[in-house]
C-alpha cells in the first residue's frame, strides 16, 4: 500500500527566508501526489499536485514540489516564506483513489 | 471552482443526541465524497467513502451504525452522529473528488465541521 512519510513535524522559519518541507512516499506503482495546507479551524486547501509529466510542479502562494523517482521524494519548497505561511502542512499519495495523509508540518514564521 | 461546504461549522450537543453533518459541492458533481475525522495535532483519518446512489464503504474500525452517511445526490452527502457521546467529540471533514478530475484523484476539501458532545 501506499504511504507518505513527512520529516519534521515542525519547522521554523525566517520571514524571507527558504521554506522546505520534506516528504517521501512509498508506491509500488507510478504515484499521484499532493500537497494541502490548512490554517486553524479550516479544511484542507490544495497546494499542488503531481500526476504525470513535468517532475517540477508550481502550485498557489509561490509553493512548488520536485517529484524525484531515485529518491521517493516530494519535496515542497517556496523561496521566501510570508508570514501568511504559518499553517499545517500535510503531503498525500493517492491510493486506490483515496488519500493517505502524512502526519503534517507545522510552520512557523518567525518576523 | 471545485468549492466545497459544510453545515453547520460549529455544533455543540449533549450526549445521546443525534447530530447531522452536510457536505456539498457546489460548483461541481462529486461522485465520490469522503468523509474525515481529525483529532487536535493529528493528520486526517479516514472514516468512509461514499459513492451518489449507493452504500459507503467505512474504513476498518470504524462504527457504520453509528456514523450514518447519506450521498443522496451528486453534490449532497450527510454525516450522522447517532447517539453521540463526548468521545465523538472532534473535528469533521468531508471532501469531494471532481469527475472531472477524478482521474487524477483529486479531493476538494470542506471547511470543516467542529463537533463538541457534552
Amino acid at each position: 500500500a501506499q504511504s507518505v512519510t513527512q520529516l519534521g513535524s515542525h519547522v521554523s522559519v525566517s520571514e524571507g527566508a527558504l521554506v522546505l518541507l520534506r516528504c517521501n512516499y512509498s508506491s509500488s506503482v507510478p504515484p499521484y501526489l499532493f500537497w494541502y495546507v490548512q490554517y486553524p479551524n479550516q479544511g484542507l486547501q490544495l497546494l499542488l499536485k503531481y500526476t504525470t509529466g513535468a517532475t517540477l510542479v508550481k502550485g498557489i502562494n509561490g509553493f512548488e514540489a520536485e517529484f524525484k523517482k531515485s529518491e521517493t521524494s516530494f519535496h515542497l519548497t517556496k523561496p521566501s516564506a510570508h508570514m501568511s505561511d504559518a499553517a499545517e502542512y500535510f503531503c498525500a499519495v493517492s491510493n486506490d483513489y483515496k488519500l493517505s495523509f502524512g502526519a503534517g508540518t507545522t510552520v512557523t514564521v518567525r518576523a | 471552482g471545485a468549492v466545497v461546504s459544510q453545515h453547520p461549522s460549529r455544533v455543540i450537543c449533549k450526549s445521546g443526541t443525534s447530530v447531522k453533518i452536510e457536505c456539498r459541492s457546489l460548483d461541481f458533481q462529486a461522485t465520490t465524497m469522503f468523509w474525515y475525522r481529525q483529532f487536535p495535532k493529528q493528520s486526517l483519518m479516514l472514516m468512509a467513502t461514499s459513492n451518489e446512489g449507493s452504500k459507503a464503504t467505512y474504513e476498518q474500525g470504524v462504527e457504520k451504525d453509528k456514523f450514518l452517511i447519506n450521498h443522496a445526490s451528486l453534490t449532497l452527502s450527510t454525516l450522522t452522529v447517532t447517539s453521540a457521546h463526548p468521545e465523538d467529540s472532534s473535528f469533521y471533514i468531508c471532501s469531494a473528488r471532481d469527475w472531472r478530475t477524478a482521474s487524477t484523484d483529486t479531493q476538494y476539501f470542506g471547511p470543516g465541521t467542529r463537533l463538541t458532545v457534552l
